[in-house]
């Protein structure tokens, strides 16, 4: 089935980078997304990458993905403590009458002053 | 985990005609639920938050009076495409906001793909 997998919680320092993992089942995803949650608020698109792509950069934010093993990472560099919050990965995939968005359960960033 | 339910998963209608999608939270009380709208370029979309007992917050460009949002109890929150037309097909998803002492998350029902003909 379609599942999306990715870890709780991660914990760095400030000025470290944020490395934040995400697993797939469905092989013909799309797009692939990384949205940011702050508390209370609902999500905000970071950056996403399309499935023939293995890499994109945008600013702090690098998104890796190989497609073999089902797996994309999402890196930010010189964390600040403005990062802080949930960070979901996404995939799109098509079905049937259009693209359906499948989420993760999120991971849980804190960054330490 | 917490578990979001979507009603109906996917519907087709005719234009003119009125659609309500139902978002519950199965297991927890979500005193806010998000409603979200999948675009073209396959992003998501927040349309409103939807706050218990209270009127819904829109986001900018979102009809309140063609998607009209209710969200009559801790574990439902309804939006309704009024008068709907071929342009309002889409996959619209919610998720349901769970606070615990001092975490907060959110969780995602599967979507409803509406189709209007």
């Amino acid at each position: 089935g379609e599942d999306v997998e990715q870890s709780l919680f991660l914990s760095v320092r400030e000025g470290d980078s944020s490395v934040i993992n995400c697993t797939y089942t469905d092989s013909s995803s799309t797009y692939l997304y990384w949205y940011k949650q702050e508390p209370g608020a609902g999500l905000q698109l970071l950056t996403y990458i399309f499935s023939n792509m293995d890499m994109k950069q945008d600013q702090r934010l690098t998104v890796l993905l190989n497609k073999k093993d089902k797996h994309l990472s999402l890196r930010i560099a010189d964390t600040q403590t403005g990062d802080s919050a949930i960070y979901f990965c996404a995939e799109s995939i098509w079905e049937t009458g259009g693209f359906k968005t499948i989420f993760g359960a999120g991971t849980r960033l804190f960054v330490k002053a | 985990g917490a578990v979001v339910s979507q009603h109906p998963s996917w519907v087709i209608c005719k234009s003119g005609t009125s659609v309500k999608i139902e978002c519950r939270s199965l297991d927890f009380q979500a005193t806010t639920m998000f409603w979200y709208r999948q675009f073209p370029k396959q992003s998501l979309m927040l349309m409103a938050t939807s706050n218990e007992g209270s009127k819904a917050t829109y986001e900018q460009g979102v009809e309140k009076d063609k998607f009209l949002i209710n969200h009559a109890s801790l574990t439902l929150s309804t939006l309704t495409v009024t008068s709907a037309h071929p342009e309002d097909s889409s996959f619209y998803i919610c998720s349901a906001r769970k606070e615990l002492f001092s975490t907060d998350t959110q969780y995602f029902g599967p979507g409803t793909r509406l189709t209007v003909l």
